[in-house]
């Protein structure tokens, strides 16, 4: 059974700074991850998966993420936070197993960004 | 945005009481998921659907069954509501490669008195 742990259930940031929201995760065969952020009162929206190409992916809204399989992670950043960035985070990882590749997602990091 | 509208977007309902909430696609996509969201918890799977007719159970489905008569609606009926289903009720739908993301509906916020 895989799992996902996001480290952080809150994470502040001054706008400009650097955004890093933690994933590390669990799987017993080559994961396919995501990282979806939701804006409030809004359904799940992807921000960039990675699927066993390029390690390091990016996604939209400028953000980025590395697979580091020595660590089990999968690390979201971006370089200067945005207001607009203010949301909440999930990471999640499929098992890839089965008839439905099933995502088991992590309990989220809510992102602040102060003036 | 991905074609998937959940239908009510909110409902306040009473305890014992059954609900459903639908969900429809325009995409034409195999798969279909239904998950709650809940403080403390991200999202959990209820049940899923492969197929017209084909679901399964996932992590917590108690309480819960589905249906899938057509590919394009999949159902989630509560039978006798109780107040630890008050929840938000997301839909997500993916296509055939199991490389492909899934994409969620905008929720059902259910609410059980």
């Amino acid at each position: 059974a895989q799992s996902v742990t996001q480290l952080g259930s809150h994470v502040s940031v001054s706008e400009g700074a650097l955004v890093l929201l933690r994933c590390n995760y669990s799987s017993s065969v080559p994961p396919y991850l995501f990282w979806y952020v939701q804006y409030p009162n809004q359904g799940l929206q992807l921000l960039l998966k990675y699927t066993s190409a390029a390690t390091l992916v990016k996604g939209i809204n400028g953000f980025e993420a590395e697979f580091k399989k020595s660590e089990t992670s999968f690390h979201l950043t971006k370089p200067s936070a945005h207001m607009s960035d203010a949301a909440e985070y999930f990471c999640a990882v499929s098992d890839r197993t089965g008839t439905a590749s099933k995502l088991t997602f992590g309990t989220g990091t809510r992102l602040q960004v102060t003036l | 945005d991905a074609g998937i509208t959940q239908s009510p977007r909110h409902k306040v309902t009473e305890t014992g009481t059954p609900v459903t909430l639908r969900c429809h696609q325009t995409e034409n996509h195999r798969y279909m998921y239904w998950y709650r969201q809940d403080p403390g918890h991200g999202l959990r799977l209820i049940h899923y659907s492969y197929g017209v007719k084909d679901t399964d159970k996932g992590e917590v489905s108690d309480g819960y069954s589905v249906s899938r008569s057509k590919t394009e609606d999949f159902l989630l009926t509560l039978e006798s509501a109780t107040s630890s289903q008050t929840s938000v009720y997301f839909c997500a739908i993916r296509g055939s490669a199991d490389n492909q993301p899934q994409h969620f509906g905008d929720g059902t916020r259910l609410s059980i008195l």
